[in-house]
């Protein structure tokens, strides 16, 4: 059974970092392309980021460009994202979810993320 | 990348047809055959319902189909049962390994 578990998220001040880990099992993780979509509260979803099966291609959506980074450990089975410099707009549920071709065929729970002073 | 229009809410009785509409762009939902469609009840992780315009995942009943035509893709939800009340959110392949949802459709079943 297709799992993946993250963690991570809690309550950080305007500016600050955090470090969101997914942990992926059932699957062969190195096989997979890999993604963050995120969930404002009460509002739509919104993709974050994408890294390749072998981590050689990385791409990030507009509004997270130059603060936040993907990464994996292949031999870890696991994904993550480090978040800098956070807003109060990155408020949301942050969900990895697995890359079956050009559309996400296993999430995650999510993992909630709040910018606040 | 601008979100893909969907309507806010659409409601039907049991065993009546719902079709949820998603409008993007020639730069999307037009240039790509790689529109998908969630399920998301609330509290819960999205579940994948629909992927490349019209195919289902194992398990999906055959109740739910999709279809596009030009810009604007749209998920049927036939024979209606009360556990499809949830929200939907379409997604379109935008390229260079982006992608960009929809705003959600709230789905009520009277």
């Amino acid at each position: 059974e297709v799992q993946l578990v993250e963690s991570g998220g809690g309550l950080v001040q305007p500016g600050g970092s955090l470090r969101l880990s997914c942990a992926a099992s059932g699957f062969t993780f190195s096989s997979y392309s890999m993604n963050w979509v995120r969930q404002t509260p009460g509002k739509g979803l919104e993709w974050v980021s994408y890294i390749s099966s072998s981590s050689s291609s990385i791409y990030y959506a507009d509004s997270v460009k130059g603060r936040f980074t993907i990464s994996r450990d292949n031999a870890k089975n696991s994904l993550y994202l480090q978040m800098n410099s956070l807003r109060a707009e990155d408020t949301a549920v942050y969900y990895c979810a697995r890359a079956a071709a050009l559309h996400f065929d296993y999430w995650g729970q999510g993992t909630l993320v709040t910018v606040s002073s | 990348q601008s979100a893909l229009t969907q309507p806010r809410s659409v409601s039907g009785s049991p065993g009546q047809s719902v079709t949820i509409s998603c409008t993007g762009t020639s730069s999307d939902v037009g240039d790509y055959n790689y529109v998908s469609w969630y399920q998301q009840h609330p509290g819960k992780a999205p579940k994948l319902m629909i992927y490349d315009v019209s195919k289902r995942p194992s398990g999906v009943p055959d109740r739910f189909s999709g279809s596009k035509s030009g810009n604007t893709a749209s998920l049927t939800i036939s024979g209606l049962q009360a556990e499809d009340e949830a929200d939907y959110y379409c997604c379109s392949y935008a390229g260079s390994y982006t992608w960009v949802f929809g705003g959600g459709t709230k789905l009520t079943v009277l």
